[in-house]
């Protein structure tokens, strides 16, 4: 089974320029988690998408970052324009069923603003 | 607000040598508690999980509700154990729910 695919693996663009991140999520799998590590700082959460709906998307830094996820299959997350602060990696996790927890992560974005 | 906080950045200890990784936690709820690991070059992935209470790779963790801890333990570290550990624990908000990582311990098991 394949797991959580993410695309690109790295990303290197100039302050001000827009980026997509894209998440696949094991196939049949509702929940979609996007979270993010920035240097230095824990891994922390960005939002939740129960299939095509947004539960939760207390985490997102601000209204530069938009979170998509047409169908209820793959996840794009956009930053535009992107701020030097926005450079980290970001992971898109998977899971299941609600109730049966394990989320699934995906190798991650690594994204650097110069 | 939730958080977890894991005290050690980096510990190194010799192969055969006991392991503990600390883990505490603050949360308004019913608190579940993860450890997940990354080793070199590879993704996340779930290690433990409180409610299963299983040994995985050797490693236990007992939620302790009185301490608010969740310390993951090994009697006998092996070189393959080195890596990134993060303790996490699980919230819930209405219909939607995350995890709530801490800062993470990177283990270096000595030969």
């Amino acid at each position: 089974e394949a797991g959580v695919t993410q695309f690109p693996s790295h990303s290197v663009i100039e302050k001000g320029q827009t980026v997509t991140l894209r998440c696949d999520p094991i196939s049949g799998h509702d929940n979609l988690y996007w979270y993010r590590r920035v240097m230095g700082k824990e891994i922390k959460f960005l939002l939740h998408f129960v299939k095509e709906s947004k539960q939760d998307e207390s985490g997102m830094p601000n209204n530069r970052f938009l979170a998509e996820r047409t169908g209820g299959t793959y996840s794009t997350l956009k930053v535009q324009p992107a701020e030097l602060e926005d450079s980290g990696v970001y992971f898109c996790a998977s899971s299941q069923v609600w109730g049966h927890y394990e989320q699934y992560f995906g190798p991650g974005t690594r994204l650097t603003v110069t | 607000a939730q958080r977890v906080t894991q005290p050690e950045k980096l510990l190194s200890v010799f192969k055969g040598a006991p392991v503990e990784l600390k883990c505490n936690y603050s949360y308004s709820g019913s608190p579940e508690l993860f450890w997940y690991v990354q080793y070199s070059r590879q993704r996340l992935q779930l290690l433990l999980r409180h409610i299963s209470r299983e040994s995985i790779k050797g490693f236990t963790a007992d939620l302790n509700k009185g301490e608010t801890s969740f310390h993951l333990k090994k009697p006998f570290a092996q070189e393959e154990d080195s890596a990134m550990y993060y303790c996490a624990l699980r919230w819930l908000r209405g219909g939607a729910d995350g995890l709530t990582f801490g800062k993470g311990t990177h283990l270096i098991i000595q030969p």
